[in-house]
């Protein structure tokens, strides 16, 4: 199946600091990725739609100005968290669909101390 | 929105079959996706159903019926390795294609 890879896949960062979290579709290109949320023992939350060449569409209660996403090209979307505080500590999965099938990312593990 | 339901925990033996169930409400109904999830990973791609009836794939099957708003995972030679999160998922077309997931249910498989 289609490959979809991220970077990093786990990062520490201090309060108030800004994290970038990369996603790249490795053998196919994605007009469409997807940004996902998944706090402990909990599933996942969507938090926004990203389209290549276009702003994000974010879900109700994300907020934009925070979590900045950027889909350059057709292989890479990246997600920005700004000013990250200790409750943005999470599990953040990106996706990629390739016709009726969409594949994660292996999962980006933020700890925000 | 969506209203997704699945049972939050199941326990089964080495060997049995076990079946998941997931109820959903969506107006947009665009397919049914099953994924399994081990602890600290990304969630992997089971099945996908978009018409009604039965999708095998080896030891795991997957029914949809659209009309009841019903699914269930059916694992089948159960193996200590199958334990995990199952995560039912809806595609919904007003949603821009996203996946929207029910809460997932922890299957333990003992021996």
């Amino acid at each position: 199946g289609a490959v979809v890879s991220q970077h990093p896949s786990r990062v520490i960062c201090k309060s108030g600091t800004s994290v970038k979290i990369e996603c790249r579709s490795l053998d196919f290109q994605a007009t469409t990725m997807f940004w996902y949320r998944q706090f402990p023992k909990q599933s996942l939350m969507l938090m926004a739609t990203s389209n290549e060449g276009s702003k994000a569409t974010y879900e109700q209660g994300v907020e934009k100005d925070k979590f900045l996403i950027n889909h350059a090209s057709l292989t890479l979307s990246t997600l920005t968290v700004t000013s990250a505080h200790p409750e943005d500590s999470s599990f953040y999965i990106c996706s990629a669909t390739q016709g009726n099938e969409q594949y994660f990312g292996p999962g980006t593990r933020l700890t925000v101390t | 929105g969506q209203n997704i339901d699945q049972p939050t925990e199941m326990t089964a033996t080495e060997g049995a079959i076990v079946q998941i169930n997931c109820t959903y409400q969506t107006s947009g109904f665009n397919g049914l996706f099953w994924y399994q999830q081990h602890a600290g990973e990304a969630p992997t791609f089971l099945s996908y159903n978009v018409l009604d009836g039965l999708e095998e794939k080896g030891r795991f099957s997957s029914f949809l019926s659209r009309s009841k708003g019903y699914s269930y995972l059916l694992l089948k030679e159960l193996q200590m390795k199958d334990s995990a999160s199952y995560l039912c998922a809806v595609r919904d077309s007003n949603s821009g294609y996203a996946l929207n997931f029910g809460k997932g249910t922890s299957l333990l498989v003992t021996p």
